[in-house]
């Protein structure tokens, strides 16, 4: 199926607690970008990792890139309630501007 | 800071009727998107435009048009709504191309009702 198609993949965690979510892309690209979409809301970028970078991060979070697997993850230490939201991977098709977005993980973070 | 302004916010039409979402953003972007992401799904690309009166299709650009007149317009036609496509409609632009590490801006979405 193409990406987009497949249900969220779901994740319920109690506050405080770190959490991982992963992304594998299917053609090459340069960049891999973490988007978060809460509810009723568009989807905001939260960190850029280049296809030259193992790893990136921003306050309380860490983007890893394995460009060999064609695969990404975002962690976030210390999740906190307002964390919840739907997170997806976005790649671009052969550098280009045709963009894909992955399936994307529901995460509930409980208080 | 900019801003991308999708109307309406809820778009209800008949099932065969033609129907039209619009997007405004004054970043001054070359590059905008329609998205379609349907409940508890994720996004699939459904046109872009990388300037003015460019029109380039995504996966599931089948059912659709697209209208790219301004560089500060995107709009989208359904040219025949049917009830399996009811969703929500995103727009996003970004400056230029994703490869080179730009972000992608969205607006806060239309949703499609079918009757």
């Amino acid at each position: 199926s193409q990406w987009g198609e497949e249900n969220l993949q779901a994740l319920s965690i109690q506050e405080g607690e770190d959490v991982t979510m992963n992304c594998s892309y299917k053609t090459y690209t340069t960049v891999v970008q973490w988007y978060r979409q809460k509810s009723g809301k568009g989807p905001a970028q939260l960190i850029l990792i280049r296809s030259n970078e193992r790893e990136k991060r921003s306050g309380r979070l860490r983007a890893t890139l394995d460009t060999s697997s064609q695969s990404s993850s975002l962690s976030i230490t210390g999740t906190l309630a307002t964390d919840t939201a739907v997170y997806f991977c976005a790649t671009a098709q052969n550098s280009n501007n045709r963009i894909f977005f992955g399936d994307g993980t529901q995460l509930v973070v409980k208080p | 800071g900019g801003i991308i302004t999708q109307t309406p916010k809820f778009l209800i039409g008949q099932e065969g009727q033609k129907l039209t979402l619009k997007c405004q953003q004054n970043f001054n972007h070359d590059t905008m998107y329609w998205y379609r992401q349907d409940s508890g799904k994720g996004l699939r690309l459904i046109y872009y435009s990388i300037t003015e009166n460019d029109l380039q299709k995504g996966d599931l650009s089948e059912g659709y048009d697209a209208s790219r007149e301004k560089k500060s317009s995107f709009s989208l036609t359904v040219t025949s709504a049917q009830k399996n496509e009811m969703a929500v409609f995103l727009c996003a632009s970004s400056i230029d191309s994703f490869g080179a590490g730009n972000t992608l801006y969205f607006g806060e979405g239309s949703r499609l009702i079918v009757v």
